[in-house]
């Protein structure tokens, strides 16, 4: 079945305690993306990747750390997390490039910062 | 300035009635793509329907189409015979195209079906 995993999906974590959320896709899709949704404010973009040890920066990259050592696999690192990233976090890819290209969502990690 | 615009947070339709959801959108690009995603309360992210900015005719999938009016910079949704699995959060996104892999989303509309 053609999918994009994300874990954890629920994660509870303190100030300052380095944690990774994983993300990995099976559909060999070049472009990969992080997004963080907030009430009242929608998706916004954190970092996104073309291709293999190809990212960029989205909207609101800071205090985010992302890596594409893998096609299939795109983490995304908080070193130092602060309450202010409690959020609900989505992976996405696409086969990349313009058109009609949409992006395949994973299920979303809910991430708490106390 | 937003680039993606959603003025109802909220909205209620009877069933079987058609709603409109507003988007406007910002870009001075000729090149961009615009999207529709539906989010019910289980979390996903549902991919609805795709307009082309050089598209002459609107998209339409199934009970939805999006009414395209490039002038006005508009890209609203439009959904026939609504059914109670319509309730949901509603997102517009662009992809511009100076950069087809960045993403603007709006705030969403949450969209409740009376039946």
């Amino acid at each position: 079945e053609a999918q994009v995993t994300q874990n954890p999906r629920y994660l509870i974590t303190v100030t300052g305690k380095k944690l990774t959320v994983t993300c990995s896709q099976n559909m060999n899709h070049e472009y990969m993306s992080w997004y963080r949704q907030d009430p009242g404010l929608g998706l916004r973009q954190i970092y996104y990747s073309m291709n293999v040890e190809v990212t960029d920066k989205g909207d609101v990259p800071e205090g985010y750390k992302v890596s594409r050592k893998e096609k299939r696999n795109f983490p995304l690192i908080l070193e130092s997390p602060s309450p202010n990233q409690t959020s609900l976090y989505f992976c996405a890819s696409g086969v990349g490039g313009g058109g009609a290209d949409t992006q395949y969502f994973g299920p979303g990690t809910r991430l708490t910062v106390l | 300035a937003q680039k993606i615009t959603q003025t109802q947070p909220g909205m209620f339709v009877q069933e079987k009635e058609a709603v409109t959801l507003d988007c406007t959108y910002d870009t001075s690009d000729q090149s961009y793509g615009l999207f529709w995603y539906k989010q019910p309360s289980s979390g996903e992210m549902i991919f609805l329907i795709y307009q082309g900015s050089y598209d002459e005719q609107n998209a339409t999938e199934g009970r939805y189409s999006l009414n395209f009016q490039k002038a006005r910079k508009s890209a609203n949704l439009v959904i026939s015979a609504s059914q109670l699995g319509d309730s949901a959060m509603y997102f517009c996104a662009m992809r511009e195209g100076r950069d087809f892999n960045k993403f603007y989303f709006g705030s969403g509309t949450k969209l409740n079906v009376k039946p």
